[in-house]
């Protein structure tokens, strides 16, 4: 079964600091990665979509990285902003007929 | 604009009571999801649905049952069975998995 490890499980950063969030799967058969993020008490909200087949995306100041045949993702946020302050999920995508797998998630904290 | 409604927001349920939780979505997918989310815990698939009349069960579907009569519909009823329902529910659907998944709001059901 798909293991999904995200590291740091929490960061606390003020703001405008440039930070890395890390995610590992153990199974390199999928189709892409989506990042998430998920305020308290909500669902779960899009930030980026990456194909197997990409290495990076880039919206706004956020850039997602995927080398699928180590197993690792990474979530570059530029210059946070108190507004970034969520858990962030990154469940790997294997196909319509698996469920999304998730970890824990990296819950962020940006400070004013 | 097209997304995935859940409802209600919040369900208190009674011992020994089955609950219906709704979902129902506007974006022409074929394929839903229940997931189901606990604290310090990642979410959890509970049933799938690929097609109309058609679902499989996820990782932990006992205590649940779902239908899906309709494309833009997807219902799970928390049965009496279910020994601890008190939880955090969120809906998934996707087009195909190269276009990502969206997910509602989700609803948060408390027994009393």
């Amino acid at each position: 079964k798909q293991e999904v490890t995200q590291i740091p499980a929490a960061l606390s950063v003020p703001e405008g600091e440039n930070l890395v969030l890390n995610c590992s799967f153990t199974d390199s058969a999928i189709y892409n990665l989506q990042w998430f993020r998920q305020d308290p008490g909500k669902g779960l909200t899009s930030l980026l979509l990456i194909q197997s087949s990409q290495r990076e995306q880039t919206s706004g100041r956020l850039n997602a990285s995927l080398d699928k045949s180590s197993g690792r993702s990474t979530l570059y946020i530029a210059a946070s902003q108190p507004g970034d302050s969520a858990t962030y999920l990154c469940p790997p995508v294997r196909g319509v007929g698996y469920a999304l797998n998730f970890g824990k998630g990296t819950s962020l904290l940006v400070t004013p | 604009d097209g997304g995935i409604t859940q409802s209600p927001k919040y369900l208190f349920r009674k011992e020994g009571q089955n609950v219906t939780l709704s979902c129902e979505q506007n974006l022409n997918h074929d394929a839903m999801y229940w997931y189901r989310q606990d604290p310090g815990q990642g979410l959890r698939l509970i049933y799938y649905s690929q097609i109309v009349n058609d679902f499989q069960k996820g990782d932990i579907a006992e205590g649940y049952s779902v239908s899906r009569e309709k494309k833009e519909s997807f219902p799970l009823t928390v049965t009496s069975a279910q020994k601890n329902p008190t939880a955090f529910y969120l809906c998934a659907s996707t087009l195909r998995s190269e276009y990502g998944y969206t997910f509602g709001s989700g609803t948060r059901l408390t027994v009393v």
